[in-house]
């Protein structure tokens, strides 16, 4: 049930840019995305309802293939403030379960 | 605005002892849910509620009760703790139980149970 993402764990130097999948066995109704910072609790980032869909700001986008059961964030020109664990989340429109995926963690260097 | 609510922020326990970990929102979220957080693991759903007086199982349930008497609180019950249990817990809300909503996650209980 759980997404599955990858990478695991990613290093970047700031300004580099970085790609986040999550991909799903069971049919995606919506797809969120979480970024958790070391000892909190993980913060919204956006979410996508529909196949196609992209959202985000400029630095900071997500894409939702629905015929793929996938969707990707985009982190470009990434920024210290970037650093922590992100993670996707999905439910379905027939039930009422969420499921969060293992998560990958970011970490940007100097 | 209080948002989500958890309490208490960390707890030691000794194996068989039983406790209540609290959680309230003040948002007027329909959905409400708990989850554990392992390391290597992600975020694993316990029990969620999309309504007072209507509480489900999620992935991981055993050795955990819950109940929603009010719209605001979804207290989660370890009837005897196992050190199994040790793990961080994260309560969340949502307006809506679709998932077309963000969650909006409280500040986490670390549990460690000895």
């Amino acid at each position: 049930q759980q997404p599955v993402q990858s990478p695991q764990a990613v290093i970047l130097r700031e300004g580099e840019d970085a790609v986040i999948n999550c991909s799903s066995s069971k049919a995606l109704y919506s797809v969120h995305w979480y970024r958790q910072k070391h000892g909190e609790a993980p913060v919204f980032l956006m979410i996508l309802l529909k196949g196609g869909e992209q959202k985000g700001h400029e630095k900071i986008s997500a894409s939702f293939n629905e015929k793929k059961q996938q969707s990707s964030l985009y982190l470009t020109a990434s920024q210290l403030s970037y650093s922590g664990t992100y993670f996707c989340g999905t439910g379905s429109n027939t039930g009422n379960q969420f499921y969060f995926g293992t998560g990958t963690s970011l970490t940007v260097i100097p | 605005n209080a948002g989500v609510t958890q309490t208490p922020k960390f707890q030691v326990l000794k194996t068989g002892q039983s406790m209540t970990l609290q959680c309230a929102q003040d948002m007027n979220h329909e959905y409400m849910s708990w989850y554990r957080q392992d390391p290597g693991m992600g975020l694993r759903l316990i029990h969620y509620s999309v309504g007072a007086g209507i509480t489900d199982q999620g992935e991981v349930p055993n050795g955990y009760n819950v109940s929603r008497s009010t719209t605001e609180d979804f207290p989660l019950r370890l009837l005897s703790a196992a050190p199994s249990q040790t793990s961080v817990y994260f309560c969340a809300s949502s307006y809506s139980a679709r998932a077309n909503y963000g969650y909006t996650f409280g500040s986490g209980t670390r549990l460690t149970v000895v």
